[in-house]
């Protein structure tokens, strides 16, 4: 069963800001959020993850509600080079459910 | 320092045969995991291997099964394929179990005709 809800597409003009929306209502209080994103034609990427500070590295921010209901992944600057599916995962690091499920993600297509 | 590679990139097999996939992890990393991709879809986990045992398992069938060894290098073997094991198969790499930074190969793309 999928854990997270995530638009199916979004388009960002190139040097915008992306931010990518994700639900995870039914979150646990020992379950990460975490991002990755698959570039066509290659594996996925690691990109961040947080429990329940907004966090920050040289390629985003992650920025998660109070409740830990919701969360957005931002990209600063967008460029071509982002396009790609954008998979929000939520899981525990420990126990069964600590395999990472990924469900259908969000296409970003930046825009010349 | 490279990253995990897979071989082969692309292989093309008959109904009933069966096929190795072959993994060899990131620099220093000790955990692999194997991903089926399906066209269109997200990543699907089938298992992960520690110390040369299976540790966790997905919903997979008995035909997929596979092999870790003691330089980490992990293979993925699935026997009497079906039309539907077409996919590409992800390895991924990470020290220790927790999985707290996965880190993914490029892919073996499987066609089963």
């Amino acid at each position: 069963d999928a854990k997270t809800t995530q638009p199916t597409s979004m388009d960002c003009a190139e040097g915008r800001a992306a931010n990518l929306p994700c639900n995870h209502s039914t979150i646990s209080g020992n379950e990460y959020v975490y991002w990755y994103r698959q570039i066509h034609s290659q594996g996925p990427q690691y990109i961040i993850h947080g429990l329940k500070n907004n966090e920050t590295n040289e390629m985003a921010s992650l920025i998660i509600t109070e409740d830990r209901k919701s969360s957005t992944l931002i990209l600063p600057h967008a460029t071509l080079r982002d396009t790609a599916v954008y998979y929000c995962i939520v899981r525990a690091l420990s126990g069964s459910a600590r395999q990472l499920t990924f469900g259908s993600g969000t296409q970003l297509t930046v825009l010349p | 320092d490279a990253g995990v590679t897979q071989s082969p990139t692309h292989l093309i097999k008959t109904r009933g045969q069966q096929v190795t996939l072959r993994c060899s992890p990131k620099s220093g990393h000790d955990t692999v995991s194997w991903y089926q991709q399906a066209l269109g879809q997200g990543p699907q986990f089938i298992f992960q291997y520690y110390e040369e045992e299976e540790r966790q398992r997905g919903n997979f069938p008995d035909r997929f099964s596979g092999h870790q060894f003691p330089n980490y290098s992990s293979e993925l073997n699935v026997n009497a394929l079906l039309l539907g094991d077409s996919a590409l198969y992800l390895c991924a790499s990470s020290l220790g179990t927790a999985n707290e930074k996965l880190f993914f190969g490029s892919g073996t793309q499987l066609s089963v005709l």
